[in-house]
């Protein structure tokens, strides 16, 4: 069965510093998201992409993050300047359609130090 | 703005005894209500979507339905396999977001309901 796959699995990063998060959505799937889940907390929306461009963010989502698609395949997050806030895990999803449910990824597990 | 509610925070049951667990939601227009199933360290697996009260959906154990303000995930007997954090979440019909775009597919998730199947 088709998966997502997100690399790393786990990343430990000093407060201040740049990361970037790795995904790679499914094949034929045309819609992208980035979703969060701090320990203990709600899985929480942070940015959907389509047609290589964001197509709706949330209020987590600020100048810190920004999303990528680079190469057809891979779908990146790339956090700027990593506040301790920022650990969590996070999760990658693609779907084919522009609503119904999709497919999402094992994680990547950020912790900031 | 779109809320979820999942309860009860946790339930443990003994193999074989059948429970419920709840997800009260209020949207703007629902588009779809979804089940999924987490693991520790693990990604959301989905299970279900429901788009409209009175539907059901099945699969093994586990029995989805949707009422205008609730769905309800039915477990019948239970094994020690099906012990995992079960999420709920919606999706708005499309309408303009705060950004002032378009929606595309938000899911909203509730907080889950963790569960415990003792042998």
């Amino acid at each position: 069965e088709p998966e997502v796959t997100q690399t790393p699995s786990h990343q430990v990063t000093q407060m201040g510093q740049e990361v970037i998060l790795r995904c790679v959505p499914i094949s034929n799937h045309l819609y992208f998201y980035w979703y969060r889940q701090i320990l203990g907390q709600k899985v929480e929306f942070l940015v959907s992409f389509y047609n290589n461009e964001i197509s709706e963010k949330s209020e987590i989502f600020d100048d810190q993050f920004s999303v990528e698609r680079p190469d057809g395949s891979n779908f990146t997050l790339k956090i700027r300047s990593t506040k301790l806030e920022d650990s969590a895990m996070y999760f990658c999803a693609s779907s084919e359609y522009r609503l119904g449910g999709y497919t999402f990824g094992s994680g990547t597990r950020l912790t900031v130090v | 703005e779109d809320q979820v509610t999942q309860s009860p925070e946790a339930l443990r049951l003994q193999e074989g005894e059948s429970s419920s667990l709840n997800c009260s939601y209020t949207v703007s227009g629902l588009r779809g209500l979804f089940w999924y199933r987490q693991d520790p360290g693990k990604g959301p697996e989905f299970l279900f979507t429901l788009y409209s009260a009175g539907e059901e959906k099945e699969k093994e154990r586990l029995k989805a339905t949707l009422t205008k303000k609730e769905s309800f995930l039915h477990i019948t007997a239970p094994k020690p396999e099906d012990s995992a954090t079960y999420l709920c979440a919606v999706q708005a019909v499309p309408s303009s977001s705060h950004a002032g775009g378009t929606s595309y597919g938000k899911l909203t998730f509730g907080q889950g309901t963790i569960l415990t199947v003792h042998p």
